[in-house]
């Protein structure tokens, strides 16, 4: 079993959709979550974080975290293709830092 | 995030040669992290410095493959002996604290080995 899996996608949504981002992870006891976003051939950009159970807004993202089923998700409202891009699911392992264990990522598609 | 300066972005090295990829990490950010990532693959943790200390070097290939974090300077990821398979987008990320801080990521040097 992979440490954070996400579905590789691609997920298709049309302009304005809702976009459902789903992670799960199998260390039990990570405290901190994180959400980036790749496009094709460029770095990681930071989208969200996460620290506590339930939901965290910033703007058209909103980050879902619920410990007791392992799962992480994240929301993207009224959708761009701007949003086309695959995003990444980050589990921090480090004690005292960041150790970044990544999902694969899941490819999305916003088509207009 | 532009704050975090890696080079050169792009390095083309002949097999057996030595690869030097540096990053600056962004103003007041005394952490540094390297992470690589293959080819349709996930980005994978290599190497964890605090000036002049290695903290967490678990990700790094046993052998070939170093790092430094100097008191002056950049960082160093150090390659010697290049194979194919170390073909790959290194990435350099730094945050100003420990685990409760996020990490950004400079844009990546992406090395070919021919």
């Amino acid at each position: 079993q992979k440490e954070v899996e996400q579905n590789s996608g691609p997920l298709s949504v049309p302009e304005g959709a809702i976009a459902s981002l789903n992670c799960t992870y199998s260390d039990r006891g990570s405290q901190s979550f994180f959400w980036y976003r790749q496009y094709s051939g460029k770095s990681p950009e930071l989208i969200m974080s996460i620290y506590s159970n339930g939901d965290k807004e910033d703007g058209r993202f909103t980050a879902q975290l619920n410990k007791a089923s392992q799962y992480v998700s994240l929301l993207i409202r009224d959708s761009q293709p701007s949003d086309s891009a695959t995003y990444l699911c980050a589990v921090n392992r480090g004690t005292g830092f960041q150790k970044l264990v990544f999902g694969t990522g899941t490819r999305l598609l916003v088509s207009p | 995030n532009a704050g975090v300066m890696q080079n050169p972005r792009h390095l083309v090295r002949r097999r057996g040669q030595e690869a030097r990829l540096r990053c600056s990490p962004m103003k007041g950010h005394s952490h540094v992290y390297w992470y690589r990532q293959l080819p349709e693959e996930g980005l994978k943790f290599m190497v964890y410095l605090q000036k002049e200390n290695i903290i967490d070097e678990s990700g790094m290939p046993k052998e070939r493959f170093s790092a430094e974090f100097p008191k002056e300077g950049p960082s160093i990821l150090r390659i010697q002996q290049v194979v194919r398979g170390d073909s790959a987008a290194y990435f350099c990320a730094s945050s100003p604290l420990g685990a409760l801080t996020e990490a950004f990521f400079g844009q990546g040097t992406r090395l070919t080995v021919v």
